[in-house]
């Protein structure tokens, strides 16, 4: 079993539905959670920022954590053209000298105007 | 891209020779990481390092070197490129204890 699980895809939506992204891991040791946005040639972008269970908002994205589940999700609201990307999750371990993000394979998103 | 800038942008190379990738910031961030991105596994680290001098290996480092004698230069060496080694390779960096890694734009490197 992979660490970070994450469904490739590709999702298609029509411009202006709820997006939900997710990801599932098997450590339950794992403390930061992240998502990064990455548009094609283009490195990863940090979205969302999370330590340990709940729910962070930003504008149009909701970064979500149930950790008693393994279970992270992304969701977009009122999705744009623009927010067409792969979106990846990443996972880290707590404590001082742990630098090492282990990330899901992406989902490919097309939203379509 | 956070101040980070990579060279080459681009290579092709061929099976055996040596080929060293550049990544530049100019954050002054203490920590620089090197990752692999390949369709089906994802991004993958291969080293990184905590300070001028000071570096580690990471999940998949096996065929490759770093060095950083400056805070602002961090350099991933194929010593002998294998076709294995063709993939998009990114640079990361971060500060401090913080969790956040910015990466830079990328270099996408073919071996033949």
């Amino acid at each position: 079993q992979k660490e970070v699980e994450q469904d490739p895809g590709p999702l298609s939506v029509p411009e202006g539905a709820i997006v939900s992204l997710n990801c599932t891991y098997s450590n339950s040791a794992f403390q930061y959670f992240m998502w990064y946005r990455q548009y094609s040639r283009k490195g990863p972008e940090l979205l969302m920022y999370t330590y340990s269970s709940g729910n962070k908002e930003d504008g149009r994205f909701t970064a979500q954590v149930d950790k008693s589940s393994k279970y992270i999700s992304l969701f977009i609201r009122d999705s744009q053209p623009s927010d067409s990307a792969t979106y990846l999750c990443a996972m880290k371990l707590p404590g001082a000298g742990s630098y090492q993000l282990t990330f899901g394979k992406g989902t490919k998103l097309s939203v379509i105007p | 891209d956070a101040g980070i800038t990579q060279s080459p942008r681009h290579k092709v190379t061929e099976t055996g020779t040596p080929v060293t990738l550049r990544c530049h910031q100019t954050e002054n961030h203490r920590y620089m990481y090197w990752y692999r991105q390949d369709p089906g596994h994802g991004l993958r680290l291969i080293h990184y390092s905590y300070g001028v001098k000071d570096t580690d290996k990471g999940e998949v480092s096996d065929g490759y070197s770093v060095s950083r004698s400056k805070t602002e230069d961090f350099l991933l060496t194929l010593e002998s490129a294998t076709s294995s080694q063709t993939s998009v390779y990114f640079c990361a960096i971060s500060e401090g204890d913080s969790n956040e890694q910015f990466f830079g734009p990328g270099t996408r490197l073919t071996v033949l």
